[in-house]
């Protein structure tokens, strides 16, 4: 059965550093990965996907995620953090073998000091 | 804003009764998935239509229900309600029901059953 992990509940950044939100997944086939992040009373909104081809993957609000098929995670990174990055962010995965379902992690809520 | 929409926003509601949410896809969008968010389940899939048909089935009770409609909105219909039903409900909507697709998160209809 897929399933994604996010081992963090809670990430504490100060301003200006590099951030990092784990995730990791199993899938028993081929793996679609995507991150979202939800902000106070707001719907998810979409940051980036892999699907196939480069691990490295650029996504919006100058996030990045590394695919890492050996140790099966999707890191979530940023080079330098902004208060207003502070939200709740979801790994998500669809997993070619199993159905059209996509199976959600946690959430990790990123807290961005000044 | 995503472009979807949901109605309402907000419904308060007494144990044993039924309500029905509303969701309007993204204008040329296929596909519509509907979550439950609660504090303690997290992010939970209950259901995905595709064009007007039933595509996947995640978690969903026997006692909500839902169904898309030739012009593509969606509603999901909860019935026999119980506290434990207390959540925010999202509709999401992608181009597709393909895997690929990322997806498209309305605002979310909370739902407090008293």
């Amino acid at each position: 059965a897929q399933s994604v992990a996010q081992p963090e509940d809670q990430v504490n950044v100060a301003e200006g550093n590099p951030l990092t939100v784990k995730c990791t997944y199993s899938v028993s086939g081929n793996p679609y990965l995507f991150w979202y992040v939800q902000y106070p009373n707001r719907g998810l909104q979409f940051l980036l996907k892999y699907i196939t081809g480069d691990n490295l993957v650029k996504g919006s609000y100058g996030f990045e995620a590394e695919f890492n098929k050996s140790q099966t995670s999707f890191h979530l990174k940023k080079p330098s953090a902004l208060v207003s990055d502070s939200a709740l962010y979801f790994c998500a995965v669809r997993d070619l073998g199993g159905g059209f379902k996509t199976i959600f992690g946690a959430g990790t809520r990123l807290f961005v000091k000044a | 804003d995503s472009g979807v929409t949901q109605t309402p926003k907000h419904l308060i509601t007494a144990t044993g009764q039924r309500v029905t949410l509303r969701c309007s896809p993204r204008s040329g969008d296929l596909s519509v998935y509907w979550y439950q968010q609660s504090l303690d389940q997290g992010l939970q899939f209950l259901i995905q239509y595709y064009n007007g048909e039933e595509r996947a089935k995640g978690n969903i009770l026997e006692r909500f229900s839902a169904q898309q409609f030739p012009d593509l909105h969606s509603e999901l219909n909860l019935s026999s309600l119980e506290l434990g039903d207390s959540a925010l409900y999202f509709c999401a909507s992608s181009r597709t029901g393909l895997d690929a697709y990322e997806q498209y998160f309305g605002p979310g209809t909370r739902l407090t059953v008293t």
